[in-house]
């Protein structure tokens, strides 16, 4: 079964500074895919990035970027110019490829806060 | 931007009565998936669904669990006898392509609430 690790329970870091948010993972497929997810204080769930694991190629969405280790099986989120409106828990997602049957294994999420 | 509908909003039932959650999936999209999140845990994943049957199902989703397909747009969720344990949010998602190429999109979620 897959697992997916986020040791980092809260982070608070400073508008404008750059946070990095740290996932890990289990799992013996070859191919899947990982994500980002955001939860503000509404609780709707917002994709942040994804990442296909045969790519080698950090993905990157505007302000949003993710270190990609595929041998130390490692998926962080980087933040830069974080702003006020980042603040929410941030889920690390897992799935294998395969069939639109998935779902998703999340992490247990770190709660970021951005302060003013 | 079509986005995916859940109602209620918030749910409060009594132990053991049934409760249905709906949800109203992205109109073109063809796999739906429902998700729990206790207070202060982890989303977890309870099943997907897909041609009218469900294609994959977690050991959370127990008997008491049901899924259907009513009609063209609804998706809805029954607990059967509802338990104390059972309050969490609820979210539903869609996505539309295979595989996670498809980004599975969700709803604002059903707080339900266990008396």
């Amino acid at each position: 079964a897959q697992t997916v690790t986020q040791s980092q329970p809260e982070m608070s870091v400073q508008e404008a500074e750059t946070v990095t948010l740290s996932c890990t993972y289990d799992t013996s497929e070859s191919n899947y895919y990982l994500f980002w997810y955001k939860q503000p204080p509404s609780r709707q769930m917002i994709l942040v990035i994804r990442q296909e694991a045969y790519k080698q190629q950090n993905a990157t969405e505007n302000r949003f970027s993710v270190n990609f280790q595929k041998a130390a099986k490692s998926f962080s989120l980087k933040i830069s110019d974080s702003q006020l409106g980042d603040t929410a828990m941030y889920f690390c997602a897992f799935t294998e490829e395969g069939g639109g049957a998935d779902g998703l294994t999340f992490g247990k999420g770190t709660h970021l806060i951005i302060q003013p | 931007e079509p986005e995916v509908t859940q109602t209620p909003s918030h749910q409060v039932t009594q132990m053991g009565q049934e409760v249905i959650l709906r949800c109203v999936p992205i109109s073109n999209h063809l796999y739906f998936y429902w998700y729990r999140q206790i207070l202060g845990q982890k989303v977890e994943f309870l099943v997907s669904f897909y041609n009218n049957e469900i294609s994959e199902k977690s050991e959370i989703f127990d008997d008491q669990f049901s899924v259907e397909r009513p009609d063209g747009s609804n998706f809805t969720l029954k607990i059967r006898s509802t338990k104390l344990e059972d309050s969490a949010m609820y979210f539903c998602a869609s996505t539309l392509g295979q595989g996670a190429l498809g980004e599975q999109y969700f709803g604002p979620g059903t707080r339900l609430t266990v008396t």
